[in-house]
């Protein structure tokens, strides 16, 4: 059963700082692993997908690595923002289901001004 | 693009009432999924439907809840009678085949008293 792991659960940090996100999953059999960004009382936004084939995926400021081997990936956010402050949430896809998801806990991230 | 539209945005109702879910996915997409969220377990898949078929149901939680999707364009989740641990926020989300990042609604926060 795949299960998957995210640490920290909560990060604060000052504006400007570069952070790194952390996620891991028990069963390296993946389809592409997707990090999601949530804010309150909204649903799910896509950040990036990653390929099991593929490493890393980038965009604009975030950065997001694959090592299936290791079962780990994390997420790279480069020069945070206030508007950065959102709970993080990755998600591993099953390979005999494609795009069905096993989510992590997520990362609650705050960057203060 | 609308994005993934689900409705009612809050339900609030009385134990052993039937309640009625609403989703339309985004135009096009191929995969439908039903998701529920609470503090405890995080985010659960419920359902997950290809090309308007059910494949697999099996984190539906009991007999008590049900889902269909009649066409392409709309989804229902229907949970009777509803218990007061059936209290969370489901959340419907569409992708455009396997490796695809999921779209996800805004969600309907259940209250169940």
């Amino acid at each position: 059963k795949q299960e998957v792991t995210q640490i920290p659960a909560a990060l604060s940090v000052p504006e400007g700082e570069n952070l790194v996100l952390n996620c891991s999953f028990t069963d390296s059999a993946i389809y592409n692993l997707q990090w999601f960004r949530q804010d309150p009382g909204k649903g799910l936004t896509s950040l990036l997908l990653i390929q099991s084939s593929q490493r890393e995926q980038t965009s604009g400021r975030l950065n997001a690595s694959l090592d299936k081997s290791s079962g780990r990936s994390t997420l790279y956010i480069a020069a945070s923002q206030p508007g950065d402050s959102a709970t993080y949430l990755c998600a591993a896809s099953l390979w005999e289901y494609g795009n069905k998801l096993v989510f992590g806990a997520g990362t609650i991230l705050r960057v203060k001004s | 693009d609308a994005g993934v539209i689900q409705s009612p945005r809050h339900e609030v109702t009385e134990m052993g009432q039937e309640v009625t879910l609403r989703c339309k996915p985004i135009s096009g997409h191929n995969s439908l999924f039903w998701y529920r969220q609470t503090m405890m377990r995080g985010l659960e898949l419920l359902i997950y439907f290809n090309n308007n078929v059910p494949i697999d149901d099996s984190g539906m939680p009991e007999d008590r809840f049900s889902a269909k999707m009649p066409n392409a364009s709309f989804s229902t989740l229907k949970i009777q009678p509803s218990e007061p641990r059936d209290s969370a926020v489901y959340f419907c989300a569409s992708s455009l085949g396997h490796n695809s990042p999921l779209h996800f609604g805004n969600g309907t926060r259940l209250t169940v008293t």
